[in-house]
């Protein structure tokens, strides 16, 4: 079975700092896929940024990097220099295997506010 | 380019009607999810097409949940009757070919729907 955890509800975090929100999964297959996404209060949901199971460097998109350590099946999300629209609700995801491939299993998600 | 549409945006509707959310994947997509969003499940998937063909339907919570894909351009969750506790926001969304190969799934401004 596949499981997601997110163990901030909320995190706060000075404009222009950086941040990290904390994502660990688990899975019993060798191949799979992680994703973040953000959701603000309007509702849409953001692709931001994947990590395949076998890349060997860990994925950046601007602003965005994840850092990947596979041995503790971590997935974190770090936001460098922090802006006041960066605040929203966060989301890690994990496409299974080779069963249910085609699914993306949720966490619960991390609140993230940006403070001017 | 244009992305996943849905509509309604929101509907508030009486217990025991007929509830019918649409959706236009992005073209090209051959990958059609719908997902539901509520404080107590966080983000679960009802239920995706391939090619217009259901493939898991596994999380559709009963038999008063229906989905349709008539095409390639369009599909339809419905509702019947609606109880209160459907109250969620609906999400479509699409990506093109399996995320086993990494492709993201991108998502629709989501159908905010209330029965009361």
């Amino acid at each position: 079975a596949q499981k997601i955890t997110q163990t901030q509800p909320g995190m706060f975090v000075q404009e222009k700092e950086a941040v990290t929100l904390d994502c660990t999964y688990d899975t019993s297959d060798p191949s799979y896929g992680l994703f973040w996404y953000k959701q603000p209060s309007s509702g849409e949901m953001i692709f931001l940024i994947y990590q395949g199971s076998y890349d060997q460097q860990n994925a950046t998109e601007g602003r965005y990097s994840l850092n990947f350590q596979k041995a503790r099946k971590s997935a974190n999300l770090v936001i460098s220099a922090s802006q006041l629209g960066d605040s929203a609700m966060y989301f890690c995801a994990m496409r299974a295997g080779s069963t249910g491939a085609n699914n993306l299993f949720f966490g619960t998600g991390t609140r993230l506010t940006v403070i001017p | 380019d244009a992305g996943v549409i849905q509509s309604p945006r929101h509907e508030v509707t009486e217990m025991g009607q007929e509830v019918t959310l649409r959706c236009k994947p992005i073209s090209g997509h051959d990958y059609l999810f719908w997902y539901r969003q509520t404080m107590m499940r966080g983000l679960e998937l009802l239920i995706y097409f391939n090619n217009n063909v259901p493939i898991d339907d596994s999380g559709m919570p009963e038999d008063r949940f229906s989905a349709k894909m008539p095409n390639a351009s369009f599909s339809t969750l419905k509702i019947q009757p609606s109880e209160p506790r459907d109250s969620a926001v609906y999400f479509c969304a699409s990506s093109f070919m399996a995320l086993i190969t990494g492709n993201t799934i991108y998502f629709g401004e989501g159908s905010w729907l209330t029965v009361v």
